[in-house]
């Protein structure tokens, strides 16, 4: 099973600050079969990135994702109040389709 | 619209049973995977395995395997996620999802609580 490692656990950022989360893969993802999810308190997961760097449907742009082999990372370029989430990463190259254990974003 | 409508929340004694369901619309339901995931409180997501309506092939995460049965009536658009004897530490928030490799529509979750 490859195993996820999101970095860092929390960010405490201001509105309007970029954000870098960072996920390691302890085997390359060489297809590039990486995702990321947000999950606003008490809600289900959504979907931001898929394929790495291809954003869903409805997914504002300040969301970006980048990366290969074992290292990839989302970046919000412009932190906003609604921005407040764990985000979590996701591999579907190997089953099981793994999850990180998630990145915690704090709004100042 | 693409949905995923999820069974009530469910409050339930440890060695019950029970069987929780996930209805899609809006899409073809034989033409996806669907996905059953498990959120403990205040932890991660866990991925318990998938199940092809069409045939009904079914893969398990090696952590769920032999703990909970997914099934599904593809005539009724629904998966189904069940447990034969329930324990305090199944009490979690679970999901289903479409799955596309990654997982492009969720239900809204169904709270499941084990107590005494």
């Amino acid at each position: 099973e490859i195993v996820l490692t999101q970095s860092p656990g929390t960010l405490s950022l201001s509105p309007g600050e970029r954000a870098t989360l960072s996920c390691r893969a302890s085997q390359s993802v060489s297809r590039n079969y990486f995702a990321w999810y947000q999950q606003k308190p008490g809600q289900a997961p959504r979907l931001l990135i898929h394929d790495a760097s291809k954003r869903a449907t409805g997914i504002p742009d300040r969301f970006s994702g980048s990366g290969s082999g074992t290292d990839f990372t989302l970046t919000i370029s412009r932190l906003e109040p609604e921005d407040l989430a764990v985000y979590y990463c996701q591999q579907y190259e190997s089953s099981p389709y793994s999850f990180g254990q998630g990145t915690k974003v704090e709004i100042k | 619209d693409v949905q995923l409508g999820q069974s009530g929340a469910e409050v339930k004694k440890p060695g019950e049973s029970l069987k929780i369901s996930c209805k899609g619309s809006g899409y073809t339901f034989t033409n996806y995977w669907v996905a059953w995931l498990r959120q403990m409180p205040g932890k991660g997501l866990e991925w318990m395995g998938i199940i092809y309506p069409v045939d009904s092939d079914t893969r398990y995460s090696p952590s769920f395997q032999g703990h909970v049965t997914i099934s599904v009536d593809k005539s009724i658009s629904t998966a189904y996620l069940e447990w034969s004897s329930l324990k305090a530490s199944d009490s979690a928030m679970y999901y289903c999802a479409r799955l596309q490799g990654y997982l492009d529509y969720w239900g809204q979750g169904t709270l499941v609580t084990v107590s005494s």
